[in-house]
């Protein structure tokens, strides 16, 4: 089945450092990504939906100069944490399409825990 | 502003035990409900797409149905193996394809 792969899963940096982190859609082209956060306990929220070939979408309230979005080529998305600070910490995941599922029916990353120090 | 609201937060069942999970929503032309499952450090798996009310999905030991205000995410006989947060998410009509908006989950834990 659709797999979407994301790295590192665990990163821990010191404040005001950037983080990188990778999505790769691994056997199908992924036009579209979208990309979460999550609190513990709570819901995921949309940050952005990633576009290739364009500038990233972002949901109301969230910043896009510290989430910095590049969607590079049909099988690769990076969500860039930049001067990263405590309150960024957080679960990071990232999920796409695969063509033929209907709408709604994402596969997502493993996830991308974030920790700043 | 489209709301989704799962109950119970947390459950706990003996093997065998069956029982249901609830989600409730309001949105603006629904053009979706998703069940998912989420293990724990992991992204969420796609389990269930439910269009329109009366519907109902299978998979195993897991029904979904749904009515025009929610949705039940039934388990019968569940095993230890089902412990997971099991997580509904609505697509409103006219909005991206990705974009979900998530209920915040339920935590089910199957005890042996």
């Amino acid at each position: 089945g659709a797999v979407v792969s994301q790295h590192p899963s665990r990163v821990i940096c010191k404040s005001g450092t950037s983080v990188k982190i990778e999505c790769r859609s691994l056997d199908f082209q992924a036009t579209t990504m979208f990309w979460y956060r999550q609190f513990p306990k709570k819901s995921l929220m949309l940050m952005a939906t990633s576009n290739e070939g364009s500038k990233a979408t972002y949901e109301q309230g969230v910043e896009k100069d510290k989430f910095l979005i590049n969607h590079a080529s049909l099988t690769l998305s990076t969500l860039t944490v930049t001067s990263a600070h405590p309150e960024d910490s957080s679960f990071y995941i990232c999920s796409a399409r695969s063509p033929g599922q209907g709408a709604g029916e994402l596969f997502f990353g493993e996830g991308s825990r974030l920790t700043v120090l | 502003e489209d709301q989704v609201t799962q109950s119970p937060e947390a459950l706990r069942l003996q093997e065998g035990e069956s029982s249901s999970l609830n989600c409730s929503y309001t949105v603006s032309g629904l053009r979706g409900l998703f069940w998912y499952r989420q293990d724990p450090g992991k992204g969420p798996e796609f389990l269930f797409t439910l269009y329109s009310a009366g519907e109902e999905k299978e998979k195993e030991r897991l029904k979904a149905t749904l009515t025009k205000k929610e949705s039940f995410l039934h388990i019968t006989a569940p095993k230890p193996e089902d412990s997971a947060t099991y997580l509904c998410a609505v697509l409103a009509g006219g909005t991206s394809y990705g974009k979900l908006t998530f209920g915040q989950g339920t935590i089910l834990t199957v005890h042996p």
